[in-house]
């Protein structure tokens, strides 16, 4: 089975700007969770979404969006790019919804604003 | 504020020996899990315990649970060299919406 898939794997980006991030989850895999991974804060949960819902929100401001396709893909967005913004991007997979069943992650993307 | 907590924040120890790393946390949880990341890359699932659990093992690696202490620990015995990464303990949050994870352990083990 192909784990989860996180493209691209690196981007640079200046302030300002807006970048997309995508995520395909393990097949039959129905919830996609997204987190950040900063030396600052550690890993923070983003966003979960299942059967193209997001279900659960973490503390982030609105710059930061996603969306579930009905294939289960994920994008995650973030506009208006802050250098605070810089981070490992974590996508996870899971065959249940919310906190009940181990994450499956990809290798992440790495963004950069300058 | 992080529902975990690891301890310690790094340890560094020879090839044979075992690791030992502690996992507090505040509210009550369901389930506790402990991952592993290689540097920059994505975290590999190891092992999940269930608050009515008190231990469980899988091929070299032994997890307790305390539910009355709030706390965990990771015992990997005879370590190896490719054990050198970042461990992470996660719990349950938000009424078991997603999972809360603390700042990692990072082991080296020297050969």
């Amino acid at each position: 089975k192909a784990g989860v898939t996180q493209t691209p794997r690196y981007l640079i980006k200046t302030r300002g700007q807006q970048v997309t991030l995508s995520c395909s989850p393990i097949s039959g895999h129905r919830s996609v969770s997204w987190y950040q991974q900063t030396p600052g804060q550690g890993l923070q949960f983003l966003f979960e979404y299942f059967s193209e819902t997001q279900r659960n929100k973490g503390n982030f401001p609105g710059r930061f969006s996603g969306r579930q396709f009905s294939n289960s893909r994920s994008e995650m967005n973030v506009s208006t790019l802050e250098l605070g913004d810089s981070a490992l991007y974590l996508c996870a997979s899971s065959f249940r919804q919310g906190a009940n069943s181990p994450l499956h992650f990809g290798n992440g993307t790495r963004l950069t604003v300058t | 504020s992080q529902q975990g907590e690891e301890d310690p924040q790094a340890l560094s120890i020879q090839e044979g020996e075992n690791a030992t790393m502690n996992c507090s946390y505040k509210t009550s949880i369901n389930n506790l899990q402990w991952y592993r990341q290689n540097s920059g890359r994505g975290l590999v699932h190891l092992i999940l315990i269930r608050s009515n659990e008190r231990e469980k093992h899988s091929g070299r690696l032994r997890v307790t649970l305390d539910t009355s202490k709030k706390s965990s620990s990771l015992l990997i015995t005879a370590s190896r060299a490719a054990d050198t990464a970042s461990y992470f303990c996660a719990t349950d949050a938000n009424y078991g919406q997603n999972f809360v994870f603390g700042p990692g352990t990072r082991l080296s083990v020297l050969p």
